[in-house]
């Protein structure tokens, strides 16, 4: 069965410093890879996708992710986050040709960032 | 103008209460989702619906039963509300569900029963 494992429950930046999100994902197969982020309060927006070519994607709000496949990661990263970035970020993947279609979704990490 | 909306955006009520969750999106998707956002924050899909086929998540109890009228709604129906059951339900979309496609979310439903 797929799963998805993020790395890091809670991370507290200060204004102006670096994030990496760690995720990792359990599947033999070809995959597409998502970022979302919720902020307080709200629905799920995607941040960013991965589903071929480049393995270095850039969304929205200056993030990016690094797909390496021989890790079956898709780290998330920002160099210099805004107090703005204080949201719950979920990595997701779904199966290409899958029969369900449903994204499997990590645990999610809190992102807190002191200004 | 919205893309994919749900109502209500609360819904408090009892338990052994039996009530609805509506799912509407704009985008032309063929494709709608039910997922469930428990208190940790951890998201799970319930179900997918893709051209008046259900896929069913063996892990939901009976007591949740999706309906779609037309491709541009997917309802969630909760009979006999259980504590359990309180949590937020999100509904996405997405046009295809086999090979590259996104999902769009709606605002979520934050369902408590007491």
């Amino acid at each position: 069965a797929q799963s998805v494992s993020q790395h890091n429950h809670h991370v507290i930046l200060s204004e102006a410093a670096s994030l990496e999100l760690g995720c990792n994902y359990s599947y033999g197969g070809t995959v597409n890879l998502f970022w979302y982020v919720q902020y307080p309060g709200q629905h799920l927006q995607l941040l960013l996708k991965y589903f071929s070519g480049d393995p270095l994607v850039k969304g929205i709000k200056g993030f990016e992710a690094e797909f390496i496949k021989s890790k079956f990661s898709f780290n998330l990263r920002k160099p210099s986050v805004q107090w703005s970035d204080t949201a719950e970020y979920f990595c997701a993947v779904n199966a290409r040709g899958g029969s369900q279609g449903n994204l499997i979704f990590g645990k999610g990490t809190k992102l807190s960032v002191k200004p | 103008d919205t893309a994919v909306s749900q109502t209500p955006k609360y819904l408090v009520t009892q338990m052994g209460n039996d009530k609805s969750i509506k799912c509407e999106q704009n985008l032309g998707h063929d494709t709608m989702y039910w997922y469930k956002q428990d208190s940790k924050k951890f998201l799970k899909i319930m179900f997918s619906y893709n051209n008046k086929e259900l896929i069913i998540n063996e892990t939901v109890p009976n007591r949740f039963s999706p309906k779609s009228p037309d491709k541009a709604h997917l309802n969630l129906h909760i009979n006999s509300l259980e504590l359990g059951d309180s949590a937020v339900y999100f509904c996405a979309s997405s046009q295809g569900m086999g090979q590259v496609y996104e999902q769009y979310f709606g605002p979520g439903t934050r369902l408590t029963v007491t």
